[in-house]
């Protein structure tokens, strides 16, 4: 079945520092989304990807879609305390009864220091 | 709008005993979905919805049971509570795929259960 691979699991920076995540998954994706849980909270979602090389941002967050469709990742410029949590990446299988359904990555847990 | 709600918020369990965890939401989504979350494993799907009358599994069904007899509520059922089963669940709703291509899922707070 689908898998999506995502690394690092622990990032610990400096506030101030960049940060990154990336996914894989091993089958092309018609789309990418990403999550962000806070500790003790639930996944919100941050953003789709669609298109092919696709870069989108959110103020300090850069989001890109792979050329091929199968991999992402997940740019923190200048982290915050704020930006603590676990990053998830999650694509669509496709086909049949199974279109919609949502494969997540193990998640990125991030800790900022001050 | 509540959006996603989901009852109870922490329950313990003894080996054996059954329970239902419910998810309510107030958005129209035809969508539905419950996922476990363990440590280093992600959010994995445990059953899944595309609209009332219609469930199917995900990738780790054993041990639980869905219905979804009305597109606002999807109660999943623990048959005979196992330690294994000892995990955070989430109940989300999202779109329908077939129409939007939209696949952003919203969560729910989460049900923390404890198995003893």
């Amino acid at each position: 079945g689908q898998q999506v691979m995502q690394i690092p699991q622990y990032q610990h920076v400096q506030e101030g520092e960049d940060f990154t995540t990336y996914c894989n998954s091993s089958t092309t994706l018609s789309n990418i989304q990403w999550y962000k849980q806070r500790p003790g909270g639930h996944p919100v979602f941050l953003i789709q990807l669609v298109k092919s090389g696709e870069v989108k941002k959110q103020k300090r967050l850069t989001f890109q879609f792979g050329e091929a469709k199968k991999n992402s990742s997940l740019h923190i410029t200048a982290t915050q305390t704020t930006d603590v949590g676990t990053y998830f990446c999650a694509g669509p299988n496709a086909g049949g009864t199974s279109y919609g359904k949502l494969t997540f990555g193990q998640g990125t847990i991030l800790t900022v220091h001050p | 709008n509540a959006g996603v709600t989901q009852t109870p918020k922490f329950q313990v369990l003894k080996t054996g005993q059954s329970m239902t965890l419910q998810c309510a939401q107030d958005m129209n989504h035809e969508y539905m979905s419950w996922y476990r979350q363990d440590p280093g494993m992600g959010l994995r799907l445990i059953h899944y919805s595309v609209g009332a009358g219609i469930t199917d599994q995900g990738e780790v069904p054993n041990g639980y049971n869905v219905s979804r007899s009305t597109t606002e509520d999807f109660p999943l059922r623990l048959l005979s509570a196992a330690p294994s089963q000892t995990s955070v669940y989430f109940c989300a709703s999202s779109y329908s795929t077939f129409t939007s291509g939209r696949y952003e899922q919203y969560f729910g707070p989460g049900t923390r259960l404890t198995v003893t």
